[in-house]
């Protein structure tokens, strides 16, 4: 079976770092995503990690332990628009078929 | 500019009635997707295709119906046997194997 977890709910301050987790358990790895969702639209990709290690793009990197099965978001100086919600998502086995963890729904307060 | 288009974006029906969503890309991407998210949830899975003519149920298709007579569209026919409706419908296609999505904007469902 496949099984994406993450925290439903965070806050940070504006300017700080913040970090996202998601556990997974994927029968075949096939690599994982994460996408910024802001309320009333579509997702946006933001990371896609195939290897273990961080993957830095600006103020947000992604992280990956695939023997663990774990992989984290970090935000840096954080704005007010990065509020929104953050979607793990991983393959499922070879497939294409994308599976999405419930979100996680930051909130940057001043 | 290439992308995908989603209509309408908000949508009511009354009880008992069919509705088809529309989804077009001009990506020329492979495989298209249909996700339902309801609020404070994440995407699940509706029905998937991967080639023009072939589609796959995904985790939550009782209700719902599809087509995939050509590569640049794949609408969705929510039914009347679709016990609860309501809720926002993501359209997305990828290119074969690459695995990222891009989104369409969303149709919001209302059921009456």
């Amino acid at each position: 079976g496949q099984n994406i977890d993450q925290p439903t709910e965070m806050t940070a301050t504006e300017g700080a770092i913040v970090q996202i987790n998601c556990t997974y358990q994927t029968s075949g790895f096939n690599g994982l995503f994460w996408y910024q969702q802001h309320a009333g639209e579509a997702p946006t990709f933001l990371s896609y990690n195939v290897l273990d290690g961080l993957e830095e793009k600006g103020r947000f990197s992604s992280f990956l332990s695939r023997s663990k099965g774990y992989s984290y978001l970090l935000l840096k100086e954080l704005q007010m628009k990065d509020s929104a919600s953050y979607l793990c998502a991983a393959p499922l086995g070879a497939t294409n078929k994308l599976i999405f963890g419930t979100g996680t729904l930051l909130a940057v307060q001043p | 500019d290439g992308g995908i288009t989603q209509s309408p974006k908000y949508l009511f029906r009354k009880e008992g009635q069919n509705v088809t969503l529309s989804c077009e890309q001009n990506l020329n991407h492979d495989a298209m997707y249909w996700y339902r998210q309801d609020p404070g949830q994440g995407l699940r899975l509706i029905y998937y295709s991967q080639i023009v003519n072939d589609f796959q149920k995904g985790d939550i298709a009782e209700g719902y119906s599809v087509s995939r007579e050509k590569k640049e569209s794949f609408p969705l026919t929510v039914t009347s046997a679709q016990k609860n409706p309501t809720a926002f419908y993501l359209c997305a296609s990828s290119p074969w194997g690459a695995g990222e999505l891009f989104f369409g904007e969303g149709s919001r469902l209302t059921v009456l």
